[in-house]
């Protein structure tokens, strides 16, 4: 499969625990987007890489989290001190830019629940 | 504030009849314009995207979007539904000079055979 990959696909955490996601992008994808959708939105986005360096971040973002994308390939999404209100699907996005413009490719999305 | 409004939760339809999901936006700027599927346990998935030119963009699935300025709409249509196009529909805004989209709630659409 070639498709932008998430693990784990759920996760379940009690509330101030650390919890980490991994994404794994399409190989050839420069850019990567952590978005996060809670039921009934839409997906907001919360970062974005391209190549290793962060160039956006939401204020949704808080200093709990960090998102990491060490060698341009991979990347982390670390939430310190989960709460309640962080427990949302968490989806990953690689895209790459030709003529035609950018198209994201998302993966199936890491499940947070914070109990 | 830039913003993507899809005023309808949930559209019917008959399957064999035409269906249209609505999309309004507002920006400032030139937006890129988006529709996406998802469909239950699986990622988002591309339908088409209006960035220039023809204001009737195709897509994926026999789907197509119109693109009005006037109106800032972009609603997706499709003149004949199928059962499996059953799924829930999201419109996305991108500004032209930023890597992020901005996504509506989401409209479910239900094709009754």
């Amino acid at each position: 499969d070639t498709g932008v990959s998430q693990n784990p696909r759920h996760k379940i955490t009690k509330r101030g625990q650390n919890v980490t996601f991994r994404c794994d992008p399409i190989s050839e994808h420069n850019r990567l987007y952590w978005y996060r959708q809670t039921l009934g939105q839409g997906p907001e986005f919360l970062t974005y890489f391209q190549n290793e360096a962060q160039l956006e971040k939401s204020r949704l973002l808080s200093d709990r989290f960090s998102a990491e994308r060490p060698k341009g390939s991979f990347s982390t999404l670390e939430i310190q001190r989960t709460e309640q209100g962080d427990s949302a699907m968490y989806l990953c996005a690689s895209s790459s830019l030709d003529r035609n413009g950018e198209k994201l490719f998302f993966g199936s999305g890491t499940q947070l629940s914070v109990l | 504030a830039q913003s993507v409004a899809q005023p309808e939760d949930q559209v019917n339809v008959a399957e064999g009849n035409p269906l249209t999901v609505k999309c309004t936006y507002s920006v400032s700027g030139n937006p890129y314009l988006f529709w996406y599927v998802q469909y239950p346990n699986r990622g988002l998935q591309f339908l088409l995207k209006y960035i220039t030119g023809d204001n009737l963009v195709k897509g994926s699935y026999g789907f197509e979007a119109e693109f009005n300025k006037s109106q800032t709409s972009f609603h997706l249509k499709k003149p004949s539904a199928l059962v499996s196009d059953s799924a829930l529909y999201f419109c996305a805004v991108r500004l032209s000079n930023t890597g992020k989209l901005i996504f509506g709630q989401g409209t479910t659409l239900q094709v009754k055979p």
